[in-house]
């Protein structure tokens, strides 16, 4: 156990659907982030939460719409997805944003990740 | 833009023998991270190296890094069938914000 939790860990949903996953770190850390991985492709950030604040947002199409009510929750809202879309969605966290780069609080941690298929 | 990138992609090793993968960056980095994923699971944190180190060790596995060239690799010593994974390399440039390469799958055979 890593100290993040996914859930749910499989989704199947209609590209008319309206679904979300959730995330929740027990870890007291403040930054929370969500990557997409699909098959054969690097793991691709999508956003990034510091101290319940977005400081990133790679690029994502708005069908994706991430929700952080605090510190210890992320979700991941999803609305009219697309077959493309299908892949495995994991949340990760690490103390904050605010470290240096050298400090070994730079270290994520991930969840085991949330598995969709849209259809 | 994808950061690092691990050679080879995919790996068979026996039981017992040791493991080597390499990893490729383009820019500068602050530190360099190695991930391992069992299959259809989370990302596992393996060993962090900052950018002024040049080798550590961790248990049966030792990571290298020279900044001159861009790279690093992993070495996994007396490979365990349990050792069979996916293992990634992620680069730290500003901030937290890691990039990570496609992967190298490692498979021990018994």
């Amino acid at each position: 156990e890593t100290g993040v939790t996914q859930t749910p860990r499989h989704l199947v949903m209609g590209m008319t659907n309206k679904k979300s996953l959730k995330c929740e770190q027990h870890l007291g850390h403040n930054a929370m982030y969500w990557y997409k991985q699909s098959a054969k492709k690097p793991l691709e950030l999508m956003f990034v939460y510091n101290f319940k604040e977005q400081t990133e947002n790679n690029s994502v199409p708005s069908r994706f719409s991430p929700e952080c009510p605090n510190s210890s929750h992320l979700f991941l809202h999803l609305h009219t997805l697309q077959p493309e879309d299908s892949a495995l969605y994991l949340c990760a966290s690490s103390q904050d944003l605010d470290r240096g780069p050298e400090s070994s609080g730079n270290t994520i941690y991930f969840g085991e990740g949330s598995w969709l298929t849209v259809v | 833009s994808q950061q690092g990138e691990e050679d080879p992609q995919a790996l068979s090793i026996q039981e017992g023998e040791n493991a080597t993968m390499n990893c490729s960056y383009k820019t500068s980095i602050n530190n360099l991270q190695w991930y391992r994923q069992n299959s259809g699971r989370g990302l596992v944190h393996l060993i962090l190296i900052r950018s002024n180190e040049r080798e550590k060790h961790s248990g049966r596995l030792r990571v290298t890094l020279d900044t001159s060239k861009k790279s690093s690799s992993l070495l996994i010593t007396a490979s365990r069938a349990a050792d069979t994974a996916s293992y990634f390399c992620a680069t730290a440039g500003g901030g937290n914000k890691l990039t990570f390469g496609t992967g190298t799958q490692l498979k021990v055979e018994l």
